[in-house]
């Protein structure tokens, strides 16, 4: 299956501070990927839909101004945790679906963000 | 009622003995279905898609039965390393980007 690599794959970081996490689709290019987060034994809950040149779709809920979302070229998009707080600690994962699987999602290994 | 409701776990099975997941989807003009299968502090990672003809993968058989808006999921001759959380997923009509996940079934297979 198509490959997408995830950076940092963990960080521990203090209140207050931004963290970036990169998207990167490796062998094929992608037009939209898409993040998430899951919280310990829950499933993944869709953030946003990222599209290569255009701004993001937020899903209801989630604050657009702190959770940055740029999708520069077809083979990365990154997530900015702008200000985390302990409560944005979790587990974030992105996914990228191939131009010929358009049904198919390929993950991400995932970052798991700690916040002090 | 959730957009995808999956079998409470957790399942707890002796190696060799097969098991069954079950998942109902509330949207009737969802398109496609899979199976992931997602291990401890990892991604999910595709398992198998689930048709209308059903389908095997090895020890893996995946049905679908839209009339009932069910999929399923059977695993034969468990081994300790099938122990994960199966993830049901759904994706919506054409044309719709918001797959949908399952809140998964974690299963445990011991020696």
């Amino acid at each position: 299956g198509a490959v997408v690599s995830q950076h940092p794959s963990w960080v521990i970081c203090k209140s207050g501070t931004s963290v970036k996490i990169e998207c990167r689709s490796l062998d094929f290019q992608a037009t939209t990927m898409f993040w998430y987060r899951q919280f310990p034994k829950q499933s993944l809950m869709l953030m946003a839909t990222s599209n290569e040149g255009s701004k993001a779709t937020y899903e209801q809920g989630v604050e657009k101004d702190k959770f940055l979302i740029n999708h520069a070229s077809l083979t990365l998009s990154t997530l900015t945790v702008t200000s985390a707080h302990p409560e944005d600690s979790s587990f974030y994962i992105c996914s990228a679906r191939t131009p010929a699987e358009t049904d198919t999602q390929y993950f991400g290994p995932g970052t798991r963000l700690t916040v002090l | 009622r959730k957009e995808v409701e999956q079998d409470p776990g957790p399942f707890n099975v002796p190696e060799g003995a097969t098991v069954a997941f079950n998942c109902t989807y509330s949207n009737s003009a969802s398109q496609s279905f899979f199976w992931y299968r997602q291990d401890c502090r990892k991604e999910p990672k595709l398992l198998m898609s689930v048709y209308s003809s059903g389908n095997e993968d090895g020890r893996f058989t995946a049905q679908l039965n839209r009339a009932s808006q069910y999929i399923s999921l059977l695993i034969r001759d468990s081994k300790l390393s099938d122990s994960a959380t199966y993830l049901c997923v759904v994706n919506p009509p054409t044309g719709g980007f918001k797959t949908i996940f399952g809140a998964g079934t974690r299963l445990f297979v011991k020696a």
